[in-house]
C-alpha cells in the first residue's frame, strides 16, 4: 500500500512565524502536491512538483513556498503564517489514471 | 480554467432511501474520480474512472460518467448510516486533481 505520511496532525502557530509542513511517500511517486481544504470550498492546489527540485504553482500560492530535495519528501513553507492561513493541509502523490493517496492531513491553527 | 462543481453541497436523507449526488466540470476530460472522506479523517478513493461511459459499482454506491456531457453521478441506494460522510469528485487536468467543494452525506434512521 502507499503510504503518504505527515509530520504532524495538529500544529498550533502563532502569526508571523515561519511553518514547515512535512510529508513523505513511500512509493517513488514523482508527483506530489499539496492542497488545503476549507469548508465550502473543497480541496485547492497550493503547489505540486513532477521531480527532485521541481515545483510548479498550484491555484493559491500566495504566501507558501515548497521544497523538494529528495523524491520522497515534499515540504510546504508558510513564510510567515497568517491567521488566513488556518486550515486543513493534505498532501497526496498521484499518477495519471490512477488515484491519489492522501496524507492523514495537518490541521495547523494560526493566533 | 476548469471548474468542478457539486451538487447538492448537503443532503440529509433517511436510511434506505436512494439519491444522487452530481458533479459538472467545465472542460473536457476523460478522466474522474470519487473520493470519501470522514469527519476529522483523510481522503480515500472510491472510484475510477477513465472513460466515456465508464460505471463502476461498489456496495450501496454506483458511479458513472458521461465526457460528452461533463457529468460524474454518485448513486447512493438505500441508505445506511455508515455511508455518512463527505464525498469529493475529481476532474484530472494535466496530472493534476481538480476537486469539486464536496458533498456532505447525512443518513438518519
Amino acid at each position: 500500500d502507499v503510504k503518504v505520511t505527515q509530520s504532524s496532525r495538529y500544529l498550533v502557530k502563532r502569526t508571523g512565524e515561519k511553518v514547515f509542513l512535512e510529508c513523505v511517500q513511500d512509493m517513488d511517486h514523482e508527483n506530489m502536491f499539496w492542497y488545503r481544504q476549507d469548508p465550502g470550498l473543497g480541496l485547492r492546489l497550493i503547489y505540486f512538483s513532477y521531480d527532485v527540485k521541481m515545483k510548479e504553482k498550484g491555484d493559491i500560492p500566495e504566501g507558501y513556498s515548497v521544497s523538494r530535495e529528495k523524491k520522497e519528501r515534499f515540504s510546504l513553507i508558510l513564510e510567515s503564517a497568517s491567521t488566513n492561513q488556518t486550515s486543513m493541509y493534505l498532501c497526496a502523490t498521484h499518477l495519471v489514471n490512477t488515484e491519489a493517496f492522501f496524507g492523514q492531513g495537518t490541521r495547523l491553527t494560526v493566533v | 480554467e476548469l471548474k468542478v462543481e457539486q451538487n447538492p453541497l448537503f443532503l440529509s436523507m433517511q436510511e434506505g432511501k436512494n439519491y444522487t449526488i452530481y458533479c459538472n466540470y467545465s472542460t473536457t476530460s476523460d478522466r474522474l474520480y470519487w473520493y470519501r472522506q470522514d469527519p476529522g479523517k483523510s481522503l480515500e478513493s472510491l472510484f475510477v474512472l477513465l472513460s466515456n461511459g465508464a460505471v463502476k459499482q461498489e456496495g450501496r454506491l454506483m458511479a458513472s460518467l458521461d465526457t460528452k456531457a461533463r457529468l460524474s453521478t454518485l448513486h447512493i441506494t438505500a441508505a445506511v448510516h455508515d455511508l455518512s460522510a463527505t464525498y469529493f469528485c475529481a476532474v484530472e487536468r494535466t496530472d493534476k486533481l481538480i476537486f469539486g467543494t464536496g458533498t456532505r452525506l447525512q443518513v438518519f434512521p
